[in-house]
């Protein structure tokens, strides 16, 4: 029990386009996800949370008109990378959790994102 | 600011042997200390995890020591297989506290482990 599944694995795209990752959780109700980002051999940087209804909090730093979130069901959560640059390359994981699962329990596969 | 400070930063053991990762934290309010195994291309996957009531956990192969008035705290991995091979990242939190489903981690910087055949 408690999968979070993450949709797609890979993508690459052209600068100035945008790009949307999903976030489902599959057998449980994510009341709460994170979106955390990481760069080739570093580590994992909180991004944003997402409670499910709400708006999502990001982080310092986090542009939020630049990495939109929503949170719109107890299972899905997505990240829309907006008008994407090659700095924004990197590798998005989400997290989930809720009443009956921890939110640091179970992370998604993760999305390499490409902009070039 | 590194919350969770992470050593060393790469590791190589020959097979049987012991891999030792240590971490240390500054805020107390931490009360959730789990460990990641990632390799690459995936998500962190939760090895063990320990609460600092215990100064110890040990699920396998993999043992969690915990310091509470060093702040700090140590995976060993014992008789290490070169399946072990990967990323390790310690974490802490607080827990669940006020939150249904919990608060977001403080990842350290990694630690990439090779075990040798």
């Amino acid at each position: 029990g408690a999968v979070v599944s993450q949709h797609p694995s890979r993508v690459i795209c052209k600068s100035g386009t945008s790009v949307k990752i999903e976030c489902r959780s599959l057998d449980f109700q994510a009341t709460t996800m994170f979106w955390y980002r990481q760069f080739p051999k570093q580590s994992l940087m909180l991004m944003a949370t997402s409670n499910e209804g709400s708006k999502a909090t990001y982080e310092q730093g986090v542009e939020k008109d630049k990495f939109l979130i929503n949170h719109a069901s107890l299972t899905l959560s997505t990240l829309t990378v907006t008008s994407a640059h090659p700095e924004d390359s990197s590798f998005y994981i989400c997290s989930a959790g809720g009443p009956s699962v921890r939110v640091d329990y179970t992370f998604g596969s993760g999305t390499r994102l490409t902009v070039v | 600011q590194q919350q969770v400070k992470q050593s060393p930063q790469s590791l190589i053991v020959q097979k049987g042997g012991i891999s030792i990762i240590n971490c240390a934290y500054e805020n107390t309010a931490f009360d959730y200390f789990p460990w990641y195994q990632q390799f690459p291309g995936k998500g962190p996957a939760l090895l063990i995890a320990i609460r600092p009531d215990v100064s110890e956990k040990k699920e396998g192969r993999f043992t969690i020591s915990f310091n509470k008035s060093a702040k700090q705290f140590s995976l060993h991995i014992m008789d290490s297989q070169p399946g072990d091979s990967a990323t390790y990242f310690c974490a802490a939190s607080r827990g669940r506290g006020n939150s249904n489903s919990g608060y977001a981690l403080n990842f350290g910087k990694g630690t990439s482990l090779l075990v040798t055949p």
